[in-house]
């Protein structure tokens, strides 16, 4: 498709659910992100994939929060044991280059994101 | 500390009008990339402007211009002849070239644009 697509769009889980959250990137686009956003709060970063590899982790709130890209693709981001703090909603983006070059090339491009409510 | 401060929460601007976002910075790299998203209700983040930390010329797309103050750190947004559709939350970030290269977002500015 055209843009970075998300799914499930909405999605209600009851306390101690499992989740798993699909992203599926802008064609070619090697860097792959996940952010976490709180309502009436800016995106934090989750996670980063450039292809394959997941080369930082370091926002992942917990153990529970897992992700994957294991064909340098689709990336799913679950989440196990869900809890009430966990609802937000969680964005997927994609850039084309895999460094920080400063050119409009590297601009990340967001999905609509996955609104996931626990309750 | 914050690597990215908006200041104001919400904003109003009279259609056709022209109107300022707010956007500070604080960064040690050298190199870096300054964005502008828009956030309708419906979620997604849309990319509206893009300026390099070593661009002369202050960036423009459309009726959006980024006002780019390098000394003082400073990156507001400008959008001239306001429309009903500008309607949305607006969110300022920074990419820098060290660790994942992500984008560090302000807490946005939700704008109101009045009929």
């Amino acid at each position: 498709g055209a843009g970075v697509s998300q799914s499930p769009r909405y999605k209600v889980a009851k306390r101690g659910q499992d989740v798993a959250l699909r992203c599926d990137p802008i064609s070619g686009h090697v860097s792959l992100f996940w952010y976490q956003q709180a309502l009436g709060q800016g995106p934090e970063f989750l996670t980063y994939f450039q292809n394959e590899a997941q080369l930082d982790k370091s926002g992942l709130p917990s153990d529970r929060f897992f992700a994957e890209r294991p064909e340098g693709s689709v990336s799913t981001l679950k989440i196990q044991r869900t809890q009430q703090e966990d609802s937000a909603v969680y964005l997927c983006a994609s850039s084309l280059v895999s460094q920080a070059t400063y050119s409009s090339g590297n601009t990340i491009y967001f999905g609509e994101g996955s609104w996931l409510t626990v309750v | 500390a914050q690597k990215i401060t908006q200041t104001q929460p919400g904003m109003f601007v009279q259609e056709k009008e022209a109107v300022t976002l707010d956007c500070t910075y604080d960064t040690s790299d050298q190199s870096y990339g300054l964005f502008w998203y828009k956030q309708p209700s419906s979620g997604e983040m849309i990319f509206l402007i893009y300026q390099g930390s070593y661009d002369e010329q202050n960036a423009t797309e459309g009726r959006y211009s980024l006002n780019f103050q390098k000394a003082r750190k400073s990156a507001n947004l400008v959008i001239s002849a306001s429309q009903l559709g500008d309607s949305a939350m607006y969110f300022c970030a920074m990419r820098e070239p060290t660790g994942a290269n992500n984008l560090f977002f302000g807490t946005g500015t939700r704008l109101t644009v009045i009929p």
